[in-house]
């Protein structure tokens, strides 16, 4: 079935340092990949999305590239800040718009 | 605009009792979906609907747990009889429609605690 794999956390990073959280999916068609976050005590967020194959999404500073190929997604900042502190959570479309999600990774930024 | 909204934000219980946890998505989705979140299990999807139609449930755990949505507006997850392993944090969201390039808004949570 549907599945998607990314790195588990904890990640723990310096403020200013460059993130990369790595995600893949399985190939079943062409889903719609993408990327959530969760602060705590709150609900799940929308970060960026990608349609199609090699489309990019960005927000906020983060950026993820549809990698075919690789069947990934990995999701970049180049910069990080302590509110970026979260939980990420990486996900690809199925049928009747259900998501498939990975397990989450937690980021901790220290100052 | 306003978000999706659940309620309770908390709520505490004995084994046993009957527990209610209520959604409402924002205005204009058609899409529903309950999901569960355990440190042990992470995100679990329980139920969705689509233009109030239950369309897959899969998800729920047991017999003890039954969702609704009688209208656009309104959505309820129940839990008869509940169990301390019922203890989780439940979330909904809504999307637009059924297309799977619609993203899903979620609310923020019902923490659930059975002792």
């Amino acid at each position: 079935g549907d599945s998607v794999t990314q790195m588990e956390g904890p990640v723990t990073l310096s403020e200013e340092a460059f993130l990369t959280i790595n995600c893949t999916y399985t190939a079943t068609g062409y889903p719609s990949l993408f990327w959530y976050v969760q602060y705590p005590g709150e609900g799940l967020q929308l970060l960026l999305k990608a349609t199609k194959a090699d489309d990019k999404g960005s927000n906020k500073g983060f950026e993820a590239t549809y990698r075919k190929e690789t069947t990934s997604f990995h999701l970049e900042k180049g910069s990080v800040q302590v509110s970026d502190s979260a939980v990420y959570f990486c996900a690809r479309g199925a049928a009747g718009n259900k998501l498939t999600f990975g397990g989450g990774t937690r980021v901790l930024v220290k100052p | 605009d306003a978000g999706v909204i659940q309620s309770p934000r908390h709520e505490v219980t004995e084994m046993g009792q009957e527990v209610t946890l209520r959604c409402k998505p924002i205005s204009g989705h058609n899409s529903l979906f309950w999901y569960r979140q355990t440190m042990m299990r992470g995100l679990e999807l329980l139920i969705y609907f689509n233009n109030n139609v239950p369309i897959d449930d899969s998800g729920m755990p047991e017999d003890r747990f039954s969702a609704k949505m009688p209208n656009a507006s309104f959505s309820t997850l129940k839990i008869q009889p509940s169990e301390p392993r019922d203890s989780a944090v439940y979330f909904c969201a809504s999307s637009l429609d059924s297309n799977s390039n619609q993203p899903q808004h979620f609310g923020d949570g019902t923490r659930l605690s059975i002792l």
